[in-house]
């Protein structure tokens, strides 16, 4: 069974461009979330997205938005870019549904990085 | 978020047992014990949860105190593959009016020696 796919693997940008971000979760899978590691840092997450709305977001900027499609691949656009932003964007996803917390499966992350 | 308190770092030798502690007193009675591991440059990688029972799976096994103010993730026989940051995630359903945000807290890193 394939896992969690992202891609790029790596993209470089400059400060003020956007980036976009792929995420593919695992078949069957309706709940995507996006999380931010900072060189150094821990995780910190970004968005959950369920069955093509967003459920929850984190403490980021609105300049960091995102969608998922309806066959649940989901995309992280990242507008106006700050050197700050230079980070591992994973991606994981899980089963949906209110009823438990569903383990999450990560990508293997798209490492972003603005000059 | 509920908080967790693990030791900052363990260490084993390989292919013996090994015991990671997690302190949870302030768990809720909806509240999953998650453990997840990161291995360096790598993403998180899921490895056990429970609720109220203890657990087993191909990767490892978790221990859940009665009481449920603490828990131990059980690794049988430490391999170097093992050597990583574990982490011990409180989460609560999603439809309880909780996040499935993933909080990693500075975890135990555990050093596994040939």
């Amino acid at each position: 069974e394939a896992g969690v796919t992202q891609s790029p693997t790596h993209l470089i940008k400059t400060r003020g461009q956007q980036a976009t971000l792929r995420c593919s979760p695992i078949s069957g899978h309706t709940s995507v979330y996006w999380y931010q590691q900072a060189l150094g840092l821990g995780l910190q997450f970004l968005l959950w997205y369920d069955e093509g709305e967003e459920r929850n977001r984190g403490n980021f900027p609105p300049r960091f938005s995102g969608r998922q499609f309806p066959n649940y691949s989901s995309e992280l656009n990242v507008n106006a870019l700050e050197l700050e932003d230079s980070a591992l964007y994973l991606c994981a996803s899980s089963l949906g549904g209110d009823s438990r917390p569903y383990e999450q499966y990560f990508g293997p992350g798209t490492r972003l990085t603005v000059t | 978020d509920a908080k967790t308190t693990q030791p900052n770092s363990m260490e084993s030798n390989e292919e013996e047992p090994v015991h990671l502690p997690c302190n949870h007193s302030t768990i809720s009675g909806t509240d999953y014990i998650h453990w997840y591991r990161q291995l360096p440059s790598q993403g998180p990688e899921y490895v056990i949860h429970g609720l109220t029972s203890n657990v087993n799976n191909r990767m490892a096994s978790l221990a859940i105190a009665e009481d449920r103010k603490s828990s131990t993730l059980i690794l049988h026989r430490a391999t170097l593959r093992d050597a990583a940051v574990y982490y011990c995630i409180l989460l609560r359903p999603p439809g309880n009016t909780g996040f499935q945000k993933l909080v990693f807290g500075t975890g135990t890193r555990l050093l596994v020696s040939p």
